[in-house]
């Protein structure tokens, strides 16, 4: 069974900050790794798809990477703004099926 | 334009009223999936479907029905719906292949009394 964790929980940043977080996933049989972006009162919106180690994307000013021997994805925000507030989800899946586990997501708030 | 469109937004009913919650996609996906959001539990899978005629549970299948009888719609059926069943519902849908990212309906949400 996947277990997805997410941190950290929340964040607080300035506007012009910095940030990144973190998904971790069990290693093992490992598939793909996914991050959403998730705006209040809206649907959860698709990122990055990673399937290889060592695998990096990069969105304008949101990048992520991924360890899948390790068994983590950080995704990084470079120089944050207002509207990238939101929740960012991070789901796995693995070969043994097309079942997909979600973290609990990191809620981020970015201050002008 | 492409989307996934779920029916209805909201709903209040009340315990052991039967009710479907449609969800039909134009993009001639072959997976589909249903999830639910609880407050600080995130989106946990209800049921999915790889293709027509194919479905398997996710992770909270408990009181839930599926059915894929067409490619683009794949209805979410609570048979006799109860108060922990109340929550925030979203349908996906994505190409084949666990390497595509899901698209998101605009979600429904459910109360039960």
């Amino acid at each position: 069974i996947l277990n997805v964790e997410q941190s950290p929980q929340s964040l607080h940043v300035q506007e012009g900050d910095s940030t990144n977080f973190t998904c971790s996933f069990p290693s093992s049989n490992f598939y793909a790794l996914h991050w959403y972006r998730w705006e209040t009162a809206k649907s959860p919106e698709a990122l990055f798809v990673m399937t290889l180690n060592g695998d990096e994307k990069k969105k304008g000013r949101i990048s992520a990477t991924l360890n899948t021997k390790e068994g983590y994805s950080y995704l990084y925000i470079k120089g944050s703004q207002p509207e990238d507030s939101a929740t960012y989800l991070c789901a796995a899946g693995n070969t043994g099926g097309f079942k997909t586990i979600f973290g609990a997501g990191t809620r981020l708030f970015v201050k002008a | 334009e492409a989307q996934v469109t779920q029916n209805p937004r909201y709903l209040i009913t009340v315990t052991g009223k039967k009710l479907t919650v449609t969800c039909s996609q134009n993009m001639n996906h072959e997976y589909m999936s249903w999830y639910r959001q609880d407050p600080g539990l995130g989106l946990r899978q209800i049921y999915y479907s790889m293709n027509v005629e194919v479905t398997d549970k996710g992770d909270v299948p408990e009181g839930y029905k599926v059915s894929r009888k067409e490619k683009r719609n794949f209805p979410l059926i609570l048979e006799s719906p109860s108060p922990n069943q109340t929550s925030l519902y979203f349908c996906a849908s994505s190409n084949t292949g666990w390497g595509q990212p899901q698209h998101f309906g605009d979600g429904t949400r459910l109360s039960i009394l």
